[in-house]
């Protein structure tokens, strides 16, 4: 079965730590991995897109890894602010249009 | 705005009645998408529009689902008959053309009383 887990399910940090949000996917056949930022009350956001041959892919503080082998993806955030708590969410294609696969996000808090 | 516009932005209803969501796509977006999102679940593809092709109605949950999108850019999600279990937050996303990245509207939160 096609899934989209992610982890943790929530996350509190302080402003100016780094965190690392996990993705893991049993998609099959895969076509590209996607992470978007969505605030509350808001659309998701994209932040990095990456195919097969893609293993990293940055967005300003936003780091995306990728390792297809794994199956297992990683969204770094460097140097959080306040404006970085959002929920987080992981996507996986598996081939064009519907086949969009969405994890549940990772919801992540950042204080002062 | 050159944003994926969606209204109303709010609705509240009342159980059995029919509501309708629209969509303004992107200009020149061909394909367009529904989902939905229910609280701490995962976005839900409902259905996905591409050009003047037949669209995919294959995540559309109960024949009280139905969506048009006419000329090729405004779309609207009709739900007939509305359950309680049809509160969410109903997104829509244009691209220009399938497989390419999904630029959001701000969804409609619909509760249905």
């Amino acid at each position: 079965k096609n899934q989209v887990e992610q982890s943790p399910q929530s996350l509190i940090i302080l402003e100016g730590k780094n965190c690392t949000l996990q993705c893991n996917y049993t998609v099959s056949p895969f076509s590209n991995l996607r992470w978007y930022k969505q605030d509350t009350g808001r659309g998701p956001v994209s932040l990095t897109i990456m195919t097969f041959s893609e293993n990293t892919k940055s967005n300003g503080r936003y780091t995306a890894t990728l390792d297809a082998d794994t199956k297992q993806s990683s969204l770094h955030i460097t140097a959080s602010q306040l404006s970085d708590s959002a929920s987080y969410i992981c996507v996986v294609s598996g081939q064009a249009g519907t086949a969009l696969i969405f994890g549940k996000g990772t919801t992540l808090s950042v204080s002062s | 705005g050159a944003g994926v516009s969606q209204s109303p932005s709010n609705k509240v209803t009342e159980k059995g009645k029919d509501v309708e969501l629209r969509c303004d796509p992107i200009s020149g977006h061909t394909a367009l998408y529904w989902y939905r999102q229910s609280l701490g679940q995962g976005l839900e593809f409902l259905i996905y529009f591409q050009g003047n092709s037949a669209p995919d109605k294959s995540g559309l949950p109960s024949d009280r689902f139905s969506a048009e999108r006419t000329g090729g850019s405004v779309s609207t999600l009709t739900i007939q008959r509305t359950q309680q279990e049809d509160s969410a937050v109903y997104l829509c996303a244009s691209s220009l053309w399938d497989g390419q990245p999904q630029h959001f509207g701000d969804g409609t939160r619909l509760s249905i009383l």
